[in-house]
C-alpha cells in the first residue's frame, strides 16, 4: 500500500489554460474525494465519488471544474480556463466506508500556480 | 452551514510546555469531529475521530475531547517534532462524505 498518489505535484500554467491532476486512491478504498486549500486556510470540499458515482459537488465549484472516475479506480479533476484565483493546493483523499469511522486518507496534493 | 473554527491562529510554545488547541463547530447532526496534522508541503495526516461529548482519545502527546460544541486537542509536554499546523473538521447531516475543516492552528515548539 503506497498511500493515496497524486501527479504532479507542482504545476505552472498561464490564464486561460486548462490543467488536469490525476489521482490514484488507495487500492481497497470505494471513496474518492477532491479538497481545495488555499495558503493559511483549511480544505475546502469539492467533490466526492462513491466506486464511480459523484454523489455530491460542493456548490462553489464553476462549470469551469470537472472530475471524473471512471471504473472507479483513479481519479481526474479538470480546471478549463484557469484563473488567477484557481492558484491553489488541490487535494485528493480516498477512504473505506464502513459501519463507524470514515477516516479519510490524504495525498500530497497538487500545487497549481496561474500566471 | 457547517462551521468549524479553530483558535489560535497561531501558537508558541517551549519544549515541554503542555497547552490546548481549541475547534469550536457548528454541525447539524454531528456524525464525527476529526483531527489531523499536516506538515508543511503535504497533505493532512489523520490524527483522531471523536463521535460524541464526552469522548478522549489518546496518542503519545496527544489527547483529544469533544463536547457538544467543542474540541480541544491538548498537548502534553511538547517536542519540536510536534510543530505543525493541526486541523479539525466535523462531519454532519446526511452527507458523510463532506468534512467542513477548520483554517487551523500552526503550533511552533522551540527546543
Amino acid at each position: 500500500d503506497t498511500g493515496v498518489s497524486q501527479d504532479p505535484r507542482h504545476k505552472i500554467t498561464k490564464r486561460g489554460q486548462n490543467v488536469t491532476f490525476r489521482c490514484d486512491p488507495i487500492s481497497e478504498h470505494n471513496r474518492l474525494y477532491w479538497y481545495r486549500q488555499t495558503l493559511g486556510q483549511g480544505p475546502e470540499f469539492l467533490t466526492y465519488f462513491q466506486n464511480e458515482a459523484q454523489l455530491e459537488k460542493s456548490r462553489l465549484l464553476s462549470d469551469r471544474f470537472s472530475a471524473e472516475r471512471p471504473k472507479g479506480s483513479f481519479s481526474t479533476l479538470e480546471i478549463q480556463r484557469t484563473e488567477q484565483g484557481d492558484s491553489a493546493m488541490y487535494l485528493c483523499a480516498s477512504s473505506l466506508v464502513s459501519s463507524g469511522a470514515n477516516v479519510l486518507t490524504f495525498g500530497a496534493g497538487s500545487r497549481l500556480t496561474v500566471l | 452551514e457547517d462551521q468549524v473554527t479553530q483558535s489560535p491562529e497561531a501558537l508558541r510554545l517551549q519544549e515541554g510546555e503542555s497547552s490546548s488547541l481549541n475547534c469550536s463547530y457548528t454541525v447539524s447532526g454531528l456524525r464525527g469531529l476529526f483531527w489531523y496534522r499536516q506538515d508543511p508541503g503535504k497533505g493532512p495526516e489523520f490524527l483522531f475521530t471523536l463521535y460524541s461529548a464526552g469522548e478522549e482519545k489518546e496518542k503519545e502527546r496527544l489527547k483529544a475531547t469533544l463536547t457538544k460544541k467543542e474540541s480541544f486537542l491538548h498537548i502534553t509536554a511538547p517536542k519540536p517534532e510536534d510543530s505543525a499546523t493541526y486541523l479539525c473538521a466535523a462531519v454532519g447531516g446526511t452527507s458523510y462524505g463532506k468534512l467542513t475543516f477548520g483554517q487551523g492552528t500552526i503550533l511552533t515548539v522551540h527546543p
